[in-house]
């Protein structure tokens, strides 16, 4: 069970748009419409931001959007703003009742 | 509004038991439809899965740490445990508690605040 693929970082300005992609393998985001999205601010604990692909918890801003493709999923953040500025994690199911996160990426927002 | 919270020392000695407890608010663990999971970060790090466990007592454990981990649920008390044996350095990180869907899996939609546990001597 190998952690999930993320770039380390990723930056944009605000207003513009940015795209974190999640890669795994076929036994886990390639199987399973079963990934979610967390935010993470420092000293704090993560936030679920999307799940099952690209479902929004009641709350989350409609800016925050997730897909997937093959065994690559993405989170798109739209009009990027200050606020978002923060360390992202996906997670996908693995099967045989288990879960793998990615590494994580920084987000800066210029 | 669900709400957990993690306890127990934040100090733990090499080769030692780490134990943790997550206390359930604002919901009770045995109304089912969810694994109450533990998840750890290391310092300046991801995210790492060690297992969860339902409400009957069925668990399942991250199989790169399966052989150290023991999570058990006290439905009385509404609270769920961690035990991690044999500890090393290796083993230092902000331990969370978080509730898991069982029809979703991957869907950590409460979470504790986190609890520091250090190793060492």
């Amino acid at each position: 069970q190998s952690a999930l693929t993320q770039p380390a970082s990723v930056s944009g300005s605000p207003g513009q748009s940015i795209t974190i992609s999640c890669t795994g393998t076929s036994s886990d985001v390639g199987s399973y419409n079963l990934v979610s999205w967390y935010q993470q601010h420092p000293g704090k604990a993560p936030k679920l931001m999307i799940y099952e692909v690209s479902k929004r918890p009641s709350g989350v801003s409609n800016r925050f959007s997730g897909s997937k493709s093959g065994n690559t999923a993405s989170l798109t953040i739209s009009g990027l703003q200050a606020e978002d500025e923060a360390d992202y994690y996906c997670c996908s199911y693995a099967g045989s009742s288990t879960c793998v996160f990615g590494g994580g990426t920084k987000l800066t927002v210029l | 509004q669900v709400q957990l919270q993690e306890s127990g020392p934040g100090l733990v000695k090499p080769s030692q038991t780490l134990s943790l407890t997550c206390t359930v608010s604002g919901g009770s663990i045995s109304s089912g439809g969810y694994y109450w999971s533990w998840i750890r970060q290391h310092p300046g790090k991801g995210l790492e899965w060690i297992g969860y466990i339902y409400y009957s007592g069925s668990t399942y454990y991250n199989p790169s740490l399966k052989s150290r981990v023991t999570i058990s649920v006290d439905t009385s008390k509404n609270q769920f445990s961690l035990k991690l044996s044999s500890v090393t350095a290796a083993d230092t990180a902000v331990y969370y508690c978080a509730r898991d869907s069982v029809r979703e899996p991957a869907h950590f939609d409460y979470w504790g605040q986190g609890t520091l546990v250090t190793v060492s001597s």
